[in-house]
């Protein structure tokens, strides 16, 4: 079983350019989470999905950003015109349909560095 | 509206001295789950405990311990006989059932070590 894989791993972009980051959950795993965490703060909520169907996205989530899962498996998160606030460390997490449905298990994340 | 508070934000400890992270929680719901997470300096999240807002029985695994109160809202961490590998930031976390399954952390709590 492997865990969940995310790629890049870290991303250096110009202020202005887009960005897609993917994410591969655990197999089998019908839940996937896209969070936000910044230095030295607690991960953020951006969005979920439950197999290919985004169910919440959250107000930190600008039209800027997008996310996708259209099969049901990897997702991807994209930022348009990045920031410099956009700089983080962007986590995925899934967990799957059985009794332990809320235990989120997080990949290594994507740290992006928006000069 | 969830809310996960960790009041202490870094703690440092000899080895083998015990040392408690403490969490503090609020939630309308009535069903709720309450989670530790840790991360290494390596930065990837790693699942530690889920309690259902249930069982408020207290949960012993190896040196670790968790102190689970819900008169006081509380959600406390014990580590027994402290070793350097101990070393990372940790997380509480709180989600609801359902749908209403994201993750709300706290902003974590530094722990160092020291041999």
């Amino acid at each position: 079983d492997t865990g969940v894989s995310q790629d890049p791993r870290h991303k250096i972009t110009k202020r202005g350019q887009n960005v897609t980051f993917r994410c591969d959950p655990i197999s089998e795993h019908n839940r996937l989470y896209w969070y936000r965490q910044t230095l030295g703060q607690g991960p953020e909520f951006l969005t979920y999905f439950q197999n290919e169907a985004q169910l919440e996205k959250s107000r930190l989530l600008s039209d800027r950003f997008s996310a996708e899962r259209p099969k049901g498996s990897f997702s991807t998160l994209e930022i348009q015109r990045t920031e410099q606030g956009d700089s983080a460390m962007y986590l995925c997490a899934s967990s799957d349909p059985g009794p332990r449905n809320n235990e989120q298990f997080f990949g290594p994340g994507t740290r992006l560095t928006v000069l | 509206a969830q809310k996960v508070t960790q009041a202490q934000t870094e703690i440092s400890v000899v080895e083998k001295e015990d040392v408690t992270l403490d969490c503090v929680y609020e939630t309308r719901d009535t069903t709720y789950y309450l989670f530790w997470y840790k991360q290494p300096p390596s930065g990837e999240l790693v699942f530690l405990i889920r309690r259902n807002s249930f069982d408020e029985q207290n949960e012993i695994s190896g040196r670790y311990s968790w102190n689970f109160q819900k008169s006081t809202s509380s959600f406390n961490f014990t580590i027994t006989a402290s070793q350097v590998v101990d070393s990372a930031v940790y997380f509480c976390a709180l989600s609801g059932t359902g749908a209403n399954s994201k993750l709300t952390f706290g902003k974590g709590i530094t722990l160092s070590v020291r041999p």
